[in-house]
């Protein structure tokens, strides 16, 4: 069976300093992986996608994040935060192959950017 | 292009009620998905419909929820009897055809259950 797990719960950093939000996941088939963020009350956006090609996949607001089938991990990553990237993080699998549609959440990473 | 709308936006429910829940995916798009989210939790897959056609329900409960994708109309997500651990953030994406495991799925703004 599949599963997601994000390592860290919390994440509290400086404004304009580098984060690293951690995924693994584990599947014995093909996946695609994605990262969705969630604003308070709000639903998720999608920051980014692995398909298929080049492991490292550039998002929207300056995030990015590199795919490693080896150690079965997709981290998100950002050179410089700013405040308004405070929301919560999830990182999602989806089978490769058959006909479910479903995503696997982790169970979301809160980043907590400080001025 | 409008996204993914879900009405209502807030529901308060009694035990013993039923919950309605509603979502009009993007224009073009015939698949749908719900999900729960339950307080300091990660996203839970329900149900993914296509038009008419329940394709997979692996994640509903086996008892008191439904759902439903009409040829005409929303998607409705129905909670009978609700209890308080219904309580959660329900929330609705919705893919195009034709993409298969790789399309992208757009969230709505989700419903959230309070049940009293």
């Amino acid at each position: 069976a599949q599963s997601v797990t994000q390592l860290d719960s919390q994440v509290p950093v400086f404004e304009e300093a580098p984060v690293e939000l951690r995924c693994n996941y584990s599947s014995s088939v093909s996946v695609y992986l994605f990262w969705y963020v969630q604003y308070p009350n709000q639903g998720l956006q999608l920051l980014l996608k692995y398909l298929s090609g080049s492991t490292l996949v550039k998002g929207i607001n300056g995030f990015e994040a590199e795919f490693n089938k080896s150690q079965t991990s997709f981290h998100l990553r950002k050179p410089s935060v700013h405040i308004s990237d405070t929301a919560e993080y999830f990182c999602a699998v989806r089978h490769g192959s058959g006909n479910t549609g479903k995503l696997i959440f982790g169970q979301g990473t809160t980043l907590q950017v400080k001025p | 292009n409008a996204g993914v709308m879900q009405n209502p936006r807030h529901l308060v429910r009694r035990r013993g009620q039923e919950a309605r829940l509603r979502c009009s995916p993007m224009k073009g798009h015939s698949h749908v998905y719900w999900y729960r989210q339950l307080p300091e939790e990660g996203l839970k897959f329900m149900v993914y419909l296509q038009k008419e056609n329940i394709i997979d329900e692996s994640g509903m409960p086996k008892e008191r929820f439904s759902a439903e994708f009409p040829k005409e109309g929303p998607s409705i997500l129905r909670i009978q009897q609700v209890v308080r651990g219904d309580s959660a953030a329900y929330f609705c994406a919705s893919s195009p055809p034709g993409q298969g495991a790789q399309g992208t799925q757009y969230f709505g703004p989700g419903t959230r259950l309070l049940v009293l």
